[in-house]
């Protein structure tokens, strides 16, 4: 069965300074990895994915994202914060060689940028 | 990407009573995911509705206390039955277009029941 660990519940982080949001997976095959963004009272905002080559994957916003293999790591960076980076985050994975498995999700980790 | 739009975005309800969510795509799409977000949680997959075949639930849900229709490849509805104070949480429709699954959601229905 897949799975995914986001081991932080809160990041803090001052603004201008670099960001990182952890996440590791597991899977039996090889993953398909996503993250998401959650605005408060909002949906699910998709912000990049890996799905195969480059293991650095750029998205929205200014987000980057690099697959480890033998980490089985899929952390999420971005440069320079911004307070409007405040916000939920969620890793989740797909296990690309199970069919159409649906996607599994982290559970979050609160990501607070300050002035 | 899709827009997809879910009515009711929220709503206070009864013990007992029931509540139908719908979720409306701009687009065709073939599966389409139902997901409950419950307060400071994660969110996780009541069920897989695909046009023209029954909801596929997971683990832990049931068709009589969660209702899915799936009448055509642009809408769908789900159904909280019988709702206790427990089932108060956001309700996220989402549906995959790139096949690889890059999920789009919507803005979700937040239930409050009392």
């Amino acid at each position: 069965a897949q799975s995914v660990a986001q081991p932080e519940d809160q990041v803090n982080v001052a603004e201008g300074n670099p960001l990182t949001v952890k996440c590791t997976y597991s899977v039996s095959g090889n993953p398909y990895l996503f993250w998401y963004v959650q605005y408060p009272n909002r949906g699910l905002q998709f912000l990049l994915k890996y799905i195969t080559g480059d293991n650095l994957v750029k998205g929205s916003y200014g987000f980057e994202a690099e697959f480890n293999k033998s980490q089985t790591s899929f952390h999420l960076k971005k440069p320079s914060a911004l307070v409007s980076d405040s916000a939920l985050y969620f890793c989740a994975v797909r296990d690309y060689n199970s069919g159409n498995t649906p996607l599994v999700f982290g559970k979050g980790t609160r990501l607070s940028v300050i002035a | 990407s899709a827009v997809i739009s879910q009515k009711p975005s929220r709503d206070i309800c009864q013990r007992g009573t029931s509540l139908t969510i719908q979720c409306q795509v701009d687009s065709q799409v073939t599966m389409m995911f139902w997901y409950r977000q419950q307060p400071g949680q994660s969110l996780t997959l009541i069920a897989t509705a695909n046009q023209g075949s029954e909801a596929t639930y997971e683990s832990g849900f049931v068709i009589d206390k969660f209702p899915i229709s799936r009448p055509n490849l642009t809408f769908s509805t789900l159904t909280v039955s019988n709702m206790s104070p427990e089932d108060s949480s956001i309700y996220l429709c989402s549906v995959d277009q790139g096949g690889v699954g890059e999920l789009f959601f919507g803005e979700g229905s937040r239930l409050t029941v009392l």
